[in-house]
């Protein structure tokens, strides 16, 4: 079975510049998060969706920061504009539905913003 | 909000037993969970415990104290391959957002 998995792996942009990161989830799984994660820290949730309703984005910079889950499956993060401070790697995570305690992780994208 | 504290680093050699802590503090508590993370990789689940007591899966055990707000993970006959970053994370009742500690980087030496 396929885990998560994100596109880009890497990506390098100039500030100011938009930036996208797509994310497949594992099949069958209903809940869908996306996590920030800063160099020494853990995991800070950024958005979490119910097939394709986002119920939990108080944490996202909705001034910047975007996010859509088309048919409850793929989702799609979006940044623009890019700032230096967005430089992180960028988690997505999913998990069978909300009652389920174990989420799967993708690789993650590690964004650099110079 | 929630918090968690646990250390930012522990270190052991092969063979040995390590124990890394996790204090919490929350409302609507629901349960504790435990993920490892490679540098570079993703984190991937260790163990989940929702009810007081110990839960074992192989060489990891986890533990859990509702009334203390603490658990911890236990973690025997180290392995080299086990040198990475352990998170504690909390999630609340009717809620699968998991909120996550700080990590604790384990470092095995031979």
């Amino acid at each position: 079975e396929a885990g998560v998995v994100q596109s880009p792996r890497y990506k390098i942009i100039e500030k100011k510049q938009p930036v996208a990161f797509w994310c497949n989830p594992i099949s069958g799984h209903n809940t869908l998060y996306w996590y920030l994660q800063n160099l020494g820290q853990g995991p800070e949730l950024l958005i979490r969706y119910e097939n394709e309703e986002a119920v939990d984005d108080s944490q996202l910079p909705k001034d910047r920061f975007s996010a859509e889950r088309l048919k409850g499956v793929d989702s799609t993060l979006k940044i623009q504009p890019a700032e230096l401070g967005d430089s992180a790697v960028y988690l997505c995570a999913s998990s069978l539905d909300r009652a389920n305690t174990e989420a799967f992780f993708g690789q993650g994208t590690r964004l650099t913003v110079v | 909000g929630q918090s968690l504290e646990q250390p930012s680093e522990v270190t052991a050699v092969e063979g040995a037993i390590v124990q890394i802590n996790c204090t919490y503090q929350t409302s609507g508590f629901y349960g504790l969970s435990w993920y490892q993370q490679h540098d570079g990789g993703a984190p991937t689940f260790l163990s989940y415990n929702a009810l007081d007591g110990l839960e074992e899966t192989g060489r990891f055990s986890s533990f859990l104290s509702r009334s203390d707000s603490y658990g911890y993970l236990l973690l025997q006959e180290l392995q080299m391959k086990d040198s990475a970053s352990y998170f504690c994370a909390v999630s609340l009742t009717g809620y699968s957002t998991l909120t996550f500690g700080k990590g604790t980087m384990l470092l095995v030496s031979p």
